[in-house]
Formats: structure tokens, C-alpha cells, sequence
């Protein structure tokens, strides 16, 4: 499978813990994109990247949340004592970038994560 | 601000049916607009953009600026059109380039019933 790949792909932890989700983009993808959704609402955006570079943060985005994409390939989505309202399906996409022209995004399966 | 509105969360329609999935949008500069469907246990997948003017599975969305409008349409609907289907939104930047972030509205699921 060449697509968006996310592990893991459910996740549940008490409230307090911290949690990490990995995506990896599909190959010489340059942008990489992080969303959440809720149920019964469409994905939210939260961050993107363009290569190693974190281009765009959303006010979503609290400080209990950190993005990273060390070399600009996979990338890590961590959450700092979760809380329950961090309950949702987290979402990854990655696009070719750069250029003229429609820019498609191809999402990942997602990673679902409870916080109980 | 950046708005995709959906209005109908469900929508059913019978086999052979006309079927129109309603989006409206707001967006104070060139947006560019598509269509997302989500198959059951399925990722979500683009089904259409309005730049390329194209119809996939017999599906035609066509961009009114006046109305600010990207209704999502077919003519004849089939069992397997059901599925969530998400209207979303993107900005243009310079030399006709996407920009980042996709808005989506909240998504209309389409029951199909044979």
C-alpha cells in the first residue's frame, strides 16, 4: 500500500497521559497535513508542513499540542495530558506541494483516539 | 471568514434518482472547491475538484460565484453512491497555487435505498 499510512490506528488512555500518533505521507509528498474530527463534523485543520517546515498552526493548536517532522518525511502528532475533549479521530494528509496548479491532499485512515 | 456549509446532514434518495448534495460557501478571496467522499470503513477520498470540470461515477459539481455555491449532482443514483460526502474549501495563492488548509463543512451522509 502506497498511500498515507497512520499507526496506530486507535488508541485509548486515561486522562493525564500523553499520547503519540506517527504518520508517514505518501513518498516525495513535500506537505503533510494534520487534522481532527469530531463526530458529526467534518475534519478540522490543525497544522501543516512543508518539508521540515511547520508552515501553519490553527488556534486548535494548544500547547498541549506539538507537531514535528524532523526530515521532512513521516511526522509525530503528540498530546500532553490529554483531556477528554482530545477524544476524536485524528486525521493525516500529504500532498506533492510547491508549484502552480491544484494541490490534491490524500488522507491517511486515521487514528482514533479515547480518552477516558 | 471561511465558511462550507452543508445543510442537510442526511440525505436518501431510491436507485435511479436524481441526487443534488447542497454546499454553500464563504471565502473573501479565489477559492478553489471539492468534493470528498467517505466509503464505509473507507479513508476519505477526493471525488471531484471544480478546477478540473471533470465527472467521476457520473458526478458533476459545478462552481456558482454569484451564489457562492458547489452543489454536488447525478442524475442517475446507484446503491453504492452511499457514503459521508464533505464539501470543502481552499484558498489560491499567487501563480494559481493552493494554499495549505482545507475547510470542510460537516459532511452530508447519502443513503441510497434500492
Amino acid at each position: 500500500d502506497t498511500g498515507v499510512s497512520q499507526n496506530p490506528r486507535h488508541k485509548i488512555t486515561k486522562r493525564g497521559q500523553n499520547v503519540t500518533f506517527r504518520c508517514d505521507p505518501i513518498s516525495e509528498h513535500n506537505r503533510l497535513y494534520w487534522y481532527r474530527q469530531t463526530l458529526g463534523q467534518g475534519p478540522e485543520f490543525l497544522t501543516y508542513f512543508q518539508n521540515e517546515a511547520q508552515l501553519e498552526k490553527s488556534r486548535l493548536l494548544s500547547d498541549r499540542f506539538s507537531a514535528e517532522r524532523p526530515k521532512g518525511s513521516f511526522s509525530t502528532l503528540e498530546i500532553q495530558r490529554t483531556e477528554q475533549g482530545d477524544s476524536a479521530m485524528y486525521l493525516c494528509a500529504s500532498s506533492p506541494g510547491g508549484g502552480r496548479g491544484t494541490d490534491t491532499q490524500y488522507f491517511g485512515p486515521g487514528t482514533r483516539l479515547t480518552v477516558l | 471568514a471561511q465558511r462550507v456549509t452543508q445543510p442537510e446532514k442526511l440525505l436518501s434518495v431510491f436507485k435511479g434518482a436524481p441526487v443534488e448534495l447542497k454546499c454553500n460557501y464563504s471565502y473573501s478571496g479565489s477559492p478553489e472547491l471539492f468534493w470528498y467522499v467517505q466509503y464505509s470503513r473507507q479513508r476519505l477520498q477526493l471525488l471531484l475538484r471544480h478546477i478540473s470540470r471533470e465527472s467521476i461515477k457520473g458526478f458533476t459539481a459545478d462552481l456558482n460565484k454569484g451564489e457562492t455555491s458547489f452543489h454536488l449532482k447525478k442524475p442517475f443514483a446507484q446503491e453504492e453512491d452511499s457514503a459521508m460526502y464533505y464539501c470543502a474549501l481552499s484558498g489560491r495563492g499567487g501563480r494559481g497555487s493552493t494554499l495549505g488548509r482545507l475547510y470542510f463543512g460537516r459532511g452530508t451522509q447519502l443513503t441510497v435505498w434500492p
